[in-house]
């Protein structure tokens, strides 16, 4: 069974500092991992897929990577703004196109 | 393009009563899944539709819970009689295809507090 965990479970930074956060899984047999962004009692919003055949996907500040065969992936944030500031879930997506989530990093960007 | 909707937003109801959740996917989704969060773990799935059958059921909890598409397009999700346990958010979400190259679209949520 499929488990992932994001490390840390909550962090806080400056405006400006570039950060990473951390998700790794156990089952490399993965047909793509998402990162999602949740706001306080908003829903979920995707922010970057990466295939299982790709290694990163960017999309305007945000960097992912994903590494199989070490069972990671890593979300990094260029020069964060207080709007930043969110939970982040990364997913797995097993064989059965269900996905795995991990419990999330609590972001919090300090003007 | 609308995106997945659901309803209500929050509800509380009184433990022993029944609740019905509704999802309405993106129009010619034919993927459905349901999840759930409750306090302090991570998001779990529940199950997954292909347009009117159920693909797969593994993460519904128990026989209290009874989902339904009628019809391929919205779908319900009913708990029978609820329990403390059962109090999270739940949530929806549609894809048009599955496989590597497609994630999936979340809803808001539905935030159920059993008391």
């Amino acid at each position: 069974k499929q488990e992932v965990t994001q490390i840390p479970a909550a962090l806080s930074v400056p405006e400006g500092e570039n950060l990473v956060l951390n998700c790794s899984f156990t089952d490399s047999a993965i047909y793509n991992l998402q990162w999602f962004r949740q706001d306080p009692g908003k829903g979920l919003t995707s922010l970057l897929l990466i295939q299982s055949s790709q290694r990163e996907q960017t999309s305007g500040r945000l960097n992912a990577s994903l590494d199989k065969s070490s069972g990671r992936s890593t979300l990094y944030i260029a020069a964060s703004q207080p709007g930043d500031s969110a939970t982040y879930l990364c997913a797995a997506a097993g064989p059965g196109n269900q996905f795995y989530f991990g419990t999330g990093t609590s972001l919090t960007v300090i003007p | 393009e609308a995106g997945v909707t659901q309803f209500p937003s929050h509800s509380v109801i009184e433990k022993g009563q029944t609740v019905t959740l509704r999802c309405d996917p993106i129009s010619g989704h034919d993927n459905l899944y349901w999840y759930r969060r409750v306090m302090g773990k991570e998001i779990k799935f529940l199950l997954h539709f292909v347009k009117e059958s159920k693909q797969d059921e593994s993460g519904m909890p128990n026989n209290r819970f009874l989902a339904e598409r009628t019809g391929g397009t919205y779908s319900t999700l009913k708990v029978q009689p609820a329990e403390l346990e059962d109090s999270g958010v739940y949530f929806c979400a549609s894809s048009q295809f599955v496989g590597g190259g497609y994630g999936y679209t979340f809803g808001s949520g539905t935030r159920l507090t059993v008391v």
